[in-house]
């Protein structure tokens, strides 16, 4: 089946500083996903993006399906962008994997 | 933000004993998930559901079943709870080619 696999497994920022975080993949897809895992363990999407490039505020994503690979940009980043990211691709119609993400830390 | 509930938050129980995890949905979507959290494995899909009645398994089905008998509520059930099924479970929600929503987590404890 697919396989997923994120890179840097742990990420050490100081704030203000910028990241990109990456997500590969072994199989075309049809759309990719991310997620932020707060340190309370919640669940937040960011981006559903199956081709190009999408905004929102400090983050955005890219996805360039021919090269299976998807990238997260965090741009002047806060304490508050820590926790996990995950992307998730579909194995089929309706399920997705996720990848076992990237840990983030912020420091002030 | 998406509104779907999970109940218990937290469950404490004992090795052997059936526990049933529930998830309540508002929002008509008509795909809805169970996953597993375990440290180093990321989210595992254990079951899923494409509408009413209509379930499959996911990468982690064993031990587990699921029901869902209408729209809003997605049912997940340990027939007899094992200590490795120590695990937070999220549910998600979704409609086709559409972002997941995940519920806010149970974490289940089994002694």
């Amino acid at each position: 089946g697919i396989q997923v696999e994120q890179s840097p497994p742990d990420l050490i920022l100081q704030e203000g500083a910028n990241s990109t975080l990456r997500c590969n993949f072994s199989d075309s897809v049809n759309n990719l996903q991310w997620f932020h895992q707060n340190p309370w363990g919640q669940l937040i999407n960011l981006f559903y993006i199956p081709s190009g490039t999408k905004q929102n505020g400090r983050l955005s994503a890219t996805t360039v399906a021919t090269e299976r690979y998807s990238l997260l940009y965090i741009s002047s980043s806060q304490t508050t962008d820590s926790g996990v990211y995950f992307c998730a691709v579909p194995t089929g119609t309706y399920k997705y994997i996720f990848g076992t993400g990237t840990r983030l830390k912020v420091l002030a | 933000d998406a509104g779907i509930t999970q109940s218990p938050r937290h469950k404490v129980t004992e090795t052997g004993t059936p526990v049933t995890l529930r998830c309540h949905q508002t929002e008509n979507h008509r795909y809805m998930y169970w996953y597993r959290q375990d440290p180093g494995h990321g989210l595992r899909l254990i079951h899923y559901s494409y509408g009413v009645k209509d379930t499959d398994k996911g990468e982690v089905s064993d031990g587990y079943s699921v029901s869902r008998s209408k729209t809003e509520d997605f049912l997940l059930t340990l027939e007899s709870a094992t200590s490795s099924q120590t695990s937070v479970y999220f549910c998600a929600i979704s409609d086709p080619l559409e972002t997941q929503y995940f519920g806010p987590g149970t974490r289940l404890l089994v002694l």
